[in-house]
């Protein structure tokens, strides 16, 4: 069966830099992307970015441009999301979704949570 | 690319049909069939209820289907029950390649 299974939860400075990974199985993990999706403390949903499993090619959010990275290893079928800078309104569950072409996420890993805080 | 436009509440009695808009424009909703829709219980993952504008993944009750009509998509619950108290998300492509979700919606069953 398909399954994202996220690092655990992280407690950063403000200005510090923030790596999240994700590791998938129960699919070949070249032909899907991954979208990365946070969600703040009693807040919506807000879609960061993706990033194909293929070819490692990215679409960022014009929000995150500057400050966030993904990455993706074929070799152990882990993605990940680097964000740097981070501010405290950056505090969220950060969330990374199977995405075939950005249209849809049809699993999900269980979240990481990411404090921010001097 | 701002969010996607839900109602912050729809509400509804046990067995009733409710339907929660969530409006776009041209550039997303209106522009693509790539909009879906999310489930979210308080504390839970999302999970994904609708793709493609009306398709329905595997497992997910066919109480759910999904439409649009220009820039607005809708999800409707129909024979409403208990368990479908939750948060709904939509979300849709957009013509910068990227995706946005909805502002979010609160099923509330009375």
């Amino acid at each position: 069966q398909v399954q994202l299974v996220q690092s655990g939860g992280e407690m950063k400075k403000p200005g510090a830099s923030v790596k999240v990974s994700c590791k998938a199985s129960g699919y070949t993990f070249s032909r899907y992307g991954i979208s990365w999706v946070r969600q703040a403390p009693g807040q919506g949903l807000e879609w960061m970015g993706w990033i194909s499993g293929y070819t490692g090619n990215t679409n960022y959010a014009q929000r995150f441009q500057v400050r966030v990275t993904m990455t993706r290893d074929r070799s152990t079928n882990t993605a990940y999301l680097e964000l740097r800078g981070l501010r405290s309104d950056d505090t969220a569950v950060y969330y990374c979704g199977r995405d075939e072409e950005m249209a849809a996420l049809d699993h999900w890993g269980q979240g990481t949570l990411v404090t921010v805080s001097s | 690319q701002s969010a996607l436009t839900q109602p912050a509440s729809v509400s509804g009695s046990p067995g009733q049909s409710i339907t929660i808009p969530c409006t776009g424009t041209n550039s997303d909703v209106g522009g693509y069939n790539y909009v879906s829709w999310y489930q979210q219980h308080p504390g839970k993952v999302p999970k994904l209820m609708i793709y493609d504008v009306d398709k329905r993944p595997s497992g997910v009750s066919d109480r759910f289907s999904g439409a649009k009509s220009e820039n607005t998509a809708s999800l409707t619950i129909s024979g409403l029950q208990a368990d479908d108290e939750a948060y709904y998300y939509c979300a849709s492509f957009t013509s910068s390649s990227t995706s946005v979700f909805g502002t979010g919606s609160r099923v509330t069953v009375l």
